[in-house]
């Protein structure tokens, strides 16, 4: 299953809101999760089953949508949020992500 | 607290093989599948091998098969990637993490550990 990310890459300011849309080549229900990946670090899980926030996650954070059109929205973007972001989908194997989203503040 | 920490990774010639590790701590390691996740210098994510938590189902990569084989150790709370005929796109940074109980996302991760494939 492929996983199609867009945009690659986007400069926004603090308080924008965000949006990274994630397209699967076949359905695959609600099995996708987001992750947020910052230089030299390992990722970190933000949104699982689509849409279920990962304890500890800011509330700023949201995903939504299921088969093969997802979002991941960051209501109002902060300087800590700079970073790569990547979708997964776990519907099967072999699991596969999606090629990341640079998120830059301006 | 969680932990898991990788080790193993180190320069190795094309067609050279090497066994990373990684050491759990902090949670009941029987109970968890285990995967191994790459990032090649500059690029993105990309799903290596899991394991079931009892070890009796395993997959792979396309782009590892035949070549890859991924174990654990219950008894020692250690999971493994044994790795053969390695190719230069093989170099990476080598993530193990954790797939959370509902089999819906990875919960937590290693630090990492750097592969390195050149003559």
């Amino acid at each position: 299953i492929q996983l199609t990310q867009s945009p690659s890459s986007l400069s926004a300011s603090v308080g924008d809101r965000v949006t990274i849309t994630c397209r699967a080549s076949q359905g695959i229900s609600s099995y996708l999760a987001w992750y947020q990946q910052k230089p030299g670090k390992a990722p970190k899980l933000l949104i699982y089953a689509a849409s279920t926030l990962q304890s500890g996650v800011p509330s700023r954070f949201s995903g939504s949508g299921s088969g093969t059109d997802f979002t991941l929205t960051i209501s109002s973007l902060q300087p800590e949020d700079s970073a790569t972001y990547y979708c997964q989908q776990l519907n099967n194997y072999p699991l596969t992500f999606g090629g990341g989203t640079k998120v830059e503040i301006k | 607290e969680v932990q898991l920490v990788e080790s193993g990774g180190v320069l190795v010639q094309p067609g050279g093989s090497l066994r990373l590790s990684c050491a759990a701590s902090g949670f009941t390691f029987s109970n968890y599948g285990m995967h191994w996740v790459r990032q090649a210098p500059g690029k993105g994510l990309e799903f290596v091998s899991a394991i079931s938590n009892n070890g009796r189902s395993t997959y792979y990569a396309n782009s590892v098969k035949g070549r890859v084989t991924i174990s654990r150790d219950n008894s020692k709370n250690t999971l493994f990637l044994q790795m053969g005929s390695l190719r230069v796109e093989d170099m990476a940074v080598y993530f193990c993490a954790r797939m959370g109980i509902g089999g819906d996302g990875y919960d937590y991760w290693g630090q990492g550990t750097l592969v390195t494939v050149s003559s």
